[in-house]
């Protein structure tokens, strides 16, 4: 079956600090994939996507992911936490033949000073 | 999110009472959706609009109603509303095929059932 999981529901890292937000996806054909941002109480918002070009996506306020076919996987990172990027953090994938795009059910990320 | 606008922001409702959420775009996008978002659980679909004239059942469109009343808006309706419709709901907007590209999200509107 056809799914993605993001791992961690909360993550907390220091500011200056690494950001590893991971997400998985489960299906035999590579998808396209989405990582959005959602701010309190806004509407999500697109981080980066991956289309089949670049392995290494960059996105907007320095996040970057790569995707790895043999991991079917999709992380997020970022080499220095901000402040600013508290916040919930969705994968999204949109599956071939499926015209509907499927959400991982989010990773809150806390920045501790 | 501004080419996408969702009325009302907040709305609280009585068991059994109907209301509609209503969305326009003006991004020109042949589709639109109606997501819920609910704690520990992401985004769900609940209905789809490929075209202008066409609706089709997401992940959980029980209790709810959609029309897609021209090119721009797409509006959702609960009927009857019940305490397990409680949630955040969201209009999307997107190209007619998905195929990689982005859609676009309103700013949410939050729906409490008494």
């Amino acid at each position: 079956a056809q799914s993605v999981t993001q791992l961690g529901s909360h993550v907390s890292v220091s500011e200056g600090a690494l950001v590893l937000l991971r997400c998985n996806y489960s299906s035999s054909v590579p998808p396209y994939l989405f990582w959005y941002v959602q701010y309190p109480n806004q509407g999500l918002q697109l981080l980066l996507k991956y289309t089949s070009a670049a392995t290494l996506v960059k996105g907007i306020n320095g996040f970057e992911a790569e995707f790895k076919k043999s991991e079917t996987s999709f992380h997020l990172t970022k080499p220095s936490a901000h402040m600013s990027d508290a916040a919930e953090y969705f994968c999204a994938v949109h599956f071939f033949g499926n015209e509907k795009l499927t959400f991982g059910t989010g990773t809150r990320l806390t920045i501790i000073p | 999110n501004a080419g996408v606008t969702q009325t009302p922001k907040f709305q609280v409702l009585k068991t059994g009472q109907s209301m509609t959420l209503q969305c326009a775009q003006d991004m020109n996008h042949n589709s639109m959706y109606w997501y819920r978002q609910d704690p520990g659980m992401g985004l769900r679909l609940i209905y789809y609009s490929a075209s202008e004239g066409t609706t089709d059942k997401g992940e959980v469109p029980n209790g709810y109603n959609v029309s897609r009343l021209n090119k721009r808006e797409f509006s959702l309706r609960l009927e009857s509303a019940a305490p397990s419709q409680t949630s955040v709901y969201f209009c999307a907007t997107g190209t007619a095929t998905l195929s990689g590209n982005t859609i676009y999200f309103g700013e949410g509107s939050w729906l409490t059932v008494v």
